[in-house]
């Protein structure tokens, strides 16, 4: 069965770096997301993307935040200059083209910024 | 903005019991959706609901997406001890974001 793919699984980070977090989302879904979850706390949307745009953002997605979908399989979050508060478990999830509304989590990255 | 109030936040309760959660709303939805999460894993979809008022069941789970679109029940019967985690109550309008309850953490004794 089809699934989403994220990469690293865990990342530990000084804090100023930047980090790149990876997922391939499923093939033929077209509405990818940026979630994270920090520890014991629930799931927050940071960013949508479709049709190679940002289509809606998070007020938690701000100038430290990007996102890229480089060669059409990738999507890609980039966080400029990594700050504390960001150590969280990033996921992506993508949702079919048409028709039903399901969104197909990631295994998640689990960002650690020491 | 868009905010789903699930309750209860947690649960304890033993082996063979039923369980039932709930999210609310101020706002209305178009899907509700229901995902389990284990530790350290991303949440898992457990069932979808389109339209008001329509009771779907998954096995021993049963979801409800209530009539006025602004709320939504699961219910889980005979719990086992793999139920044990944290499930969340999510919901959409369009092709909006998905936005998420805070989630019910459910323990288990045997």
């Amino acid at each position: 069965e089809p699934e989403v793919t994220q990469t690293p699984s865990h990342q530990v980070t000084q804090m100023g770096q930047e980090v790149i977090l990876r997922c391939v989302p499923i093939s033929n879904h077209l509405y990818f997301y940026w979630y994270r979850q920090i520890l014991g706390q629930k799931v927050e949307f940071l960013v949508s993307f479709y049709n190679n745009e940002i289509s809606e953002k998070s007020e938690i997605f701000d100038d430290q935040f990007s996102v890229e979908r480089p060669d059409g399989s990738n999507f890609t979050l980039k966080i400029r200059s990594t700050k504390l508060e960001d150590s969280a478990m990033y996921f992506c999830a993508s949702v079919r083209p048409t028709g039903l509304a399901e969104a197909f989590f990631g295994q998640g990255t689990r960002l650690t910024v020491v | 903005g868009q905010q789903l109030n699930q309750s209860p936040q947690s649960m304890f309760i033993q082996e063979g019991e039923d369980v039932s959660m709930n999210c609310t709303s101020s706002s209305i939805f178009n899907t509700w959706l229901w995902y389990k999460q284990d530790p350290g894993e991303g949440p898992v979809l457990l069932i979808a609901l389109y339209k008001a008022g329509e009771l779907t069941s998954n096995g021993r789970l049963t979801a409800q997406f209530g009539i006025t679109r602004k709320d939504s029940f699961l219910n889980i019967s005979a719990s086992i001890p793999s139920d044990v985690g944290i499930y969340f109550c999510a919901g959409r309008r369009g092709a909006q974001k998905l936005v998420f309850g805070q989630g019910t953490r459910l323990t288990i004794n045997p």
